[in-house]
């Protein structure tokens, strides 16, 4: 049974570009979380997604960035116009329901921002 | 506000000296807390989940307990292959099930 597939897992951009970032939930999960781990910091949650739906953005940066999880397909983070600061390793997470059970992580996706 | 802290931040063993890593918590209330193991360059391997206090969960060397305020991940007679960052995460009861972390435990077990 496959795991949390991301991709890519080492993007570089340079400041002003655009970053996509892709992941596919385990075989059977429909909620999808994606979090952010800057060096020496703890992740940080950004945002849960599920089929077509955003159900908590809270930690989403109010500008630049963006997410999707569409019906068929990968979940999306979108990064527009990124900077240094964005440089980061990014994760997704899912699970196969939102309350009782546990998240399982993928990778990663390490960005950087030259 | 919800808050995970992680103490120490790291910590160094010989092969089979066994250690406690701490996880303070405050949440407004707790669905669960959830242990993670992250190797360098990789995600979070998930270990496990506890829901009320008392609880405890084991698996080969390690051993997590529970209270209200805090949870311990025991460590008996660490090996080497032991050897990563320890992340603790919380879930509230309100709202929607994101995960609130610390900011983990450098374990390094030498030989």
């Amino acid at each position: 049974n496959a795991g949390v597939m991301q991709n890519p897992r080492h993007l570089v951009r340079r400041r002003g570009q655009e970053a996509r970032l892709r992941c596919s939930p385990m075989k059977g999960h429909s909620h999808v979380y994606w979090y952010r781990q800057l060096p020496e910091e703890g992740l940080k949650f950004m945002v849960y997604l599920q089929k077509e739906n955003i159900i908590d953005e809270s930690g989403m940066p109010k500008e630049r960035f963006s997410a999707e999880f569409p019906k068929e397909g990968p979940s999306i983070l979108r990064i527009q116009q990124v900077v240094r600061g964005d440089s980061a390793a990014y994760f997704c997470a899912s699970s196969s329901t939102g309350a009782d059970s546990e998240q399982y992580f993928g990778p990663g996706t390490r960005l950087t921002v030259t | 506000e919800d808050q995970v802290t992680q103490s120490p931040e790291a910590l160094r063993l010989q092969e089979g000296e066994s250690s406690s890593l701490n996880c303070s918590y405050t949440v407004s209330g707790l669905r669960g807390l959830f242990w993670y193991r992250q190797d360098p360059g990789k995600g979070p391997e998930f270990l496990f989940t506890l829901y009320s206090a008392g609880e405890e969960k084991e698996k080969e060397r390690l051993k997590a307990t529970l209270t209200k305020k805090e949870s311990f991940l025991h460590i008996t007679a660490p090996k080497p292959e032991d050897s990563a960052t320890y992340l603790c995460a919380v879930q509230n009861t309100s709202g929607t099930y994101k995960y609130i972390f610390g900011t983990g435990t450098r374990l390094k077990v030498l030989a």
